[in-house]
């Protein structure tokens, strides 16, 4: 079993729409989850992350994590063209020297 | 402040032969690792290093090389690339840990035929 699943999309929404962007984890014991967004042809940089249940906001942008069920998501509120990318969900291992990614969903914003 | 710089960009290379992928950062991070990315798969870790001169295996190690001489450079190597090796590379660097904040470069398209 994969320790991070990333449904890969495409996604694809118009402007202004709210965007929805989930994973499911399988080990309970990790403690903090990260949401890194990639441009087409550019490396990811980190977007967001955040160390526990419950909401975190940061602009039009929203991280989620319910560890009960497992699962974190990352929200777009307003989304932009500019938003368009790929988001990929990123949860450091219980072996502590590597992040373990999502697959990544890509994400267009249509004008 | 360049951050992390890959080279070259862009590679083809026939099944057999060898190449080094250049990595640099000028951020004075301890932590190195390269990483390769496959439609469907996600970032996959091949290699990765605590500091100058300590490195380990990934997920994903066979075919490659590393070595850490110095903190600024962690060069990868494909010893007889393979089509299976076809993929984008990008390495990253992190100041607090393995698992903090990585900063990656823009990568490095490799075609293998």
């Amino acid at each position: 079993q994969k320790e991070v699943e990333q449904d890969p999309g495409p996604l694809s929404v118009p402007e202004g729409a709210i965007v929805s962007l989930n994973c499911t984890y399988s080990n309970s014991a990790f403690q903090y989850f990260m949401w890194y967004r990639q441009y087409s042809r550019k490396g990811p940089e980190l977007l967001m992350y955040t160390y526990s249940s419950g909401n975190k906001e940061d602009g039009r942008f929203t991280a989620q994590v319910d560890k009960s069920s497992k699962y974190i998501s990352l929200f777009i509120r307003d989304s932009q063209p500019s938003d368009s990318a790929t988001y990929l969900c990123a949860i450091p291992t219980s072996n502590d020297y590597k992040l373990s990614f999502g697959a990544g969903t890509t994400v267009t914003v249509r004008a | 402040n360049a951050g992390v710089t890959q080279t070259p960009k862009f590679q083809v290379l026939k099944t057999g032969q060898s190449m080094t992928l250049q990595c640099a950062q000028d951020m004075n991070h301890e932590y190195m690792s390269w990483y390769r990315q496959d439609p469907g798969m996600g970032l996959r870790l091949i290699h990765y290093s605590v500091g100058a001169g300590i490195t380990d295996q990934g997920e994903v190690p066979n075919g490659y090389n590393v070595s850490r001489s110095t903190t600024e450079d962690f060069p990868l190597r494909l010893l007889s690339a393979a089509p299976s090796q076809t993929s984008v590379y990008f390495c990253a660097s992190s100041r607090d840990s393995p698992t903090g904040e990585l900063f990656f470069g823009e990568g490095s398209r490799l075609t293998v035929l």
